[in-house]
């Protein structure tokens, strides 16, 4: 069965760069969830998306933003990149009423980010 | 103070052992419980959901104290293949807009089962 779907696996920058992540989540899901985890970190929940709409802000920086495309799929732009944003990008999704009740969301494998 | 709090361990067992992760959450109005597992460097994988009357799945038991905001995963007869963090999670919510979707980690409790 097809999962989450992120791009790149990984991704090396300079410190001030920009960066793009990409995320496709499950067919039928309408759902996107992101979420950044440091080096011996739990997952800190960034930004939720809900049908093309922003439906959650955790804690992203301002440095960052994203959006869902009308095909569902989400892209996290990081700009002015800082050493600590150095960590694991996960994307996951769900179907909305499915994932509010079951809890069950579907995470992608990853991006690693390293800034340098 | 964390809104999802654990013991990171490492626990440290040997196979067939059982093992108690312990969870407790700041926010009463929370609704929806579970526990993860995440493999090193992968991604979170949902384990099991959390329900008040407590539920089991296989060597797996979780337990929901609502009133004292504790959470608890017990593992029996610990496998190699159990080795991993395993993650308390609770559902975010808004006040008074129930569950939202978005899940609160704790920072996970590590589980190493040796031979």
């Amino acid at each position: 069965a097809a999962g989450v779907i992120q791009s790149p696996r990984h991704l090396i920058k300079e410190k001030r760069e920009t960066a793009t992540l990409k995320c496709y989540p499950i067919p039928r899901h309408d759902t996107v969830y992101w979420y950044q985890q440091g080096p011996g970190q739990d997952p800190q929940f960034l930004i939720s998306f809900y049908e093309k709409m922003q439906s959650d802000k955790g804690s992203i920086p301002d440095r960052f933003s994203a959006q869902q495309f009308s095909d569902y799929h989400s892209e996290l732009n990081m700009s002015s990149l800082e050493l600590g944003d150095s960590a694991l990008y996960f994307c996951a999704s769900s179907w909305a009423l499915t994932g509010l009740n079951t809890g069950e969301l579907f995470f992608g494998e990853g991006s690693r980010l390293t800034v340098l | 103070r964390k809104e999802v709090e654990q013991d990171p361990g490492p626990f440290n067992v040997p196979e067939g052992a059982t093992v108690a992760f312990n969870c407790t959450y700041s926010n009463s109005a929370s609704q929806s419980f579970f526990w993860y597992r995440q493999d090193c460097r992968k991604e979170p994988k949902l384990l099991m959901s959390v329900y008040s009357s407590g539920n089991e799945d296989g060597r797996f038991t979780a337990q929901l104290n609502r009133a004292s905001q504790y959470i608890s995963l017990l593992i029996r007869d610990s496998k190699l293949s159990d080795s991993a963090t395993y993650l308390c999670v609770v559902n975010g919510t808004l006040e008074g807009s129930g569950n939202t979707g978005k899940l609160i980690f704790g920072q996970g409790t590590t589980l190493q089962v040796k031979p």
